[in-house]
C-alpha cells in the first residue's frame, strides 16, 4: 500500500536561507507525487507535481523538488526563504484502487521562516 | 475564473446533530472529492465522486454520506455528529475521475460541541 512519511514535524530556518523539506513515500505501482502547501485558514495550494519525465520538478514560488526512486524520496527545496513562505507543507501521493484516485498526504510540515 | 468554492466556511453544531456541507467544483470539472483534515494531521479520504456516482469511500463510518448533482456540485452530509468529527473539510475538483491535479477549496470548519 502506498504510504508518505514527512520525516520532520517542524522546520525552523532563517529568512534568505536554504530549505529542505523531507519526504519518502512507500509504493509497489507507479507514483504520483505532489507537493501542497497550506497557510494558516486556508485550504490545500498545488505547489508543484512528478507524473512522469524529468525527474528534477520545478513549481510555484521558487520551489522544486526532486523524484528518487532508489531512495523512494521527493524533498521539496527552495534555495533562499521568505517570510512569506511560512505554513504548512503536504507531500501526497496518489493510491489507485479499482478505479478510484485518492491522494494520501504525509502529516506534514510546519516551515516557520524567522526574521 | 472561480476556483473550488466551499459552504459555509465555518459551522458549530451540537453533538447528535446533523451538517451538510456544500462543494461548487471548477466549471468543467466533473470529479468531486471530499477530505477531513483533522487539527495537525494530514487529510484523509472520505469521498470520491465522478458523473454523479460514487467512485470510492474512504475509511469513515456510514453517517458520513455524500451526493454529486447534474452541475457536479456536491454535498457532504454528516449525521448523529460526535465530537471526533470536529475538523477542517476540503472539497476537491479536477477534470475527470483520474485524478492527477486536485483543486482544493478553502474548507469548511466544523465544530461539534
Amino acid at each position: 500500500a502506498q504510504s508518505v512519511t514527512q520525516l520532520d514535524s517542524q522546520v525552523p530556518v532563517f529568512e534568505e536561507a536554504p530549505v529542505e523539506l523531507r519526504c519518502n513515500y512507500s509504493s509497489s505501482v507507479s507514483v504520483y507525487l505532489f507537493w501542497y502547501v497550506q497557510y494558516p485558514n486556508q485550504g490545500l495550494q498545488l505547489l508543484l507535481k512528478y507524473l512522469s519525465g524529468s525527474t528534477l520538478v520545478k513549481g510555484i514560488n521558487g520551489f522544486e523538488a526532486e523524484f528518487n526512486k532508489s531512495q523512494t524520496s521527493f524533498h521539496l527545496r527552495k534555495p533562499s526563504v521568505h517570510i512569506s513562505d511560512t505554513a504548512e507543507y503536504f507531500c501526497a501521493v496518489i493510491r489507485v484502487t479499482s478505479g478510484t484516485y485518492k491522494y494520501i498526504f504525509g502529516t506534514g510540515t510546519r516551515l516557520k521562516v524567522l526574521a | 475564473d472561480a476556483g473550488v468554492t466551499q459552504s459555509p466556511t465555518h459551522l458549530i453544531k451540537t453533538r447528535g446533530q446533523h451538517v451538510t456541507l456544500r462543494c461548487s467544483p471548477i466549471s468543467g470539472h466533473k470529479s468531486v472529492s471530499w477530505y477531513q483534515q483533522v487539527l495537525g494531521q494530514g487529510p484523509q479520504f472520505i469521498f470520491q465522486y465522478y458523473e454523479k456516482e460514487e467512485r470510492g469511500r474512504g475509511n469513515f463510518p456510514d453517517r458520513f454520506s455524500a451526493r454529486q448533482f447534474p452541475n457536479y456540485s456536491s454535498e457532504l452530509n454528516v449525521n448523529a455528529l460526535l465530537l471526533g468529527d470536529s475538523a477542517l473539510y476540503l472539497c476537491a475538483s479536477s477534470l475527470g475521475h483520474e485524478n492527477t491535479e486536485a483543486f482544493f477549496g478553502q474548507g469548511t470548519r466544523l465544530t461539534v460541541v
